[in-house]
C-alpha cells in the first residue's frame, strides 16, 4: 500500500525566506506527483504537477522536484510571502484512478 | 471559466438521517472524484467515476455510502443511517479524463458534521 509522508508537519518562517518542503513516498511506481496547497475553509488548488519522466516543474517562485528512484520530492518556495501562509499537500498517482495524500505541512509566514 | 462547485458548503445532520451531498464538474470533466478528509489529515479517496459508471468504488467504507452520476456531470454522494464518525469534509474533484497526465481540480468542499 502506498504511503505518503510529510515532514514537517508545520513550519513557520519569516517573510522573505526561501523554504523547502518535503514529501516522500513508499512505491516509486508513480504516474505523476501533484504538490496542492489547501486555504483553511477552502477547496484544494493545485500547485503543480511533475509527470513520472520529469525531474521538475517551475511556476513562478515554486519549484517542485521530483526523485522517483528514492521516492522523494521537494516543493521549494523562493522569497516567501504572508499570502504563502497554508497547508501545503504533495499526492501521488499510481495510474488507479486516485490519488494518494500526505498529511500536509501546515506553513505560516510570518511578516 | 467556473471551476468545481460543490453543496452544500456546511451540512449539519443528527445521527441516523440521511444526507446527499452535491457536486457539479468543471464542464467537459469525464472523470470525477470523491475524497473525504478528517481533520488533520490528507483527503482519502472513496470512488471514482469515468463518465457515468463508478469505475472504482473501492474506497467507500460501507455499504451507507452510495455514489451516482446519472448523466456523466454533476453526482451525488448519498450517506443513509449518518454516524459521528461520518463527520469530515467531502471533497469532489474532476479531471479532463482519469489519464494521469491530468491534474484533478478540486471543489470547495462540503463540511459534515453529525451530532
Amino acid at each position: 500500500k502506498q504511503e505518503v509522508t510529510q515532514i514537517p508537519a508545520a513550519l513557520s518562517v519569516p517573510e522573505g525566506e526561501n523554504l523547502v518542503l518535503n514529501c516522500s513516498f513508499t512505491d516509486s511506481a508513480i504516474y505523476n506527483l501533484q504538490w496542492l496547497r489547501q486555504d483553511p475553509g477552502k477547496g484544494l488548488t493545485s500547485l503543480l504537477l511533475i509527470q513520472s519522466s520529469q525531474r521538475e516543474q517551475t511556476s513562478g517562485r515554486l519549484n517542485a522536484s521530483l526523485d522517483k528512484s528514492s521516492g522523494r520530492s521537494t516543493l521549494y518556495i523562493a522569497a516567501s510571502q504572508p499570502g504563502d501562509s497554508a497547508t501545503y499537500l504533495c499526492a501521488v498517482y499510481l495510474g488507479n484512478e486516485k490519488l494518494t495524500f500526505g498529511t500536509g505541512t501546515r506553513l505560516t509566514i510570518i511578516p | 471559466g467556473a471551476g468545481v462547485s460543490q453543496t452544500p458548503s456546511n451540512k449539519v445532520t443528527e445521527k441516523g438521517k440521511y444526507v446527499e451531498l452535491r457536486c457539479d464538474p468543471i464542464s467537459g470533466h469525464t472523470a470525477l472524484y470523491w475524497y473525504r478528509q478528517s481533520l488533520g489529515q490528507g483527503p482519502e479517496f472513496l470512488i471514482y467515476f469515468q463518465g457515468t459508471g463508478a469505475a472504482d468504488d473501492s474506497g467507500l467504507p460501507n455499504d451507507r455510502f452510495f455514489a451516482v452520476r446519472p448523466e456523466g456531470s454533476v453526482s451525488t454522494l448519498k450517506i443513509q443511517r449518518t454516524e459521528r464518525g461520518d463527520s469530515a469534509v467531502y471533497l469532489c474533484a474532476s479531471s479532463l479524463n482519469g489519464d494521469s497526465s491530468y491534474e484533478q481540480y478540486f471543489g470547495p468542499g462540503t463540511r459534515l458534521t453529525v451530532t
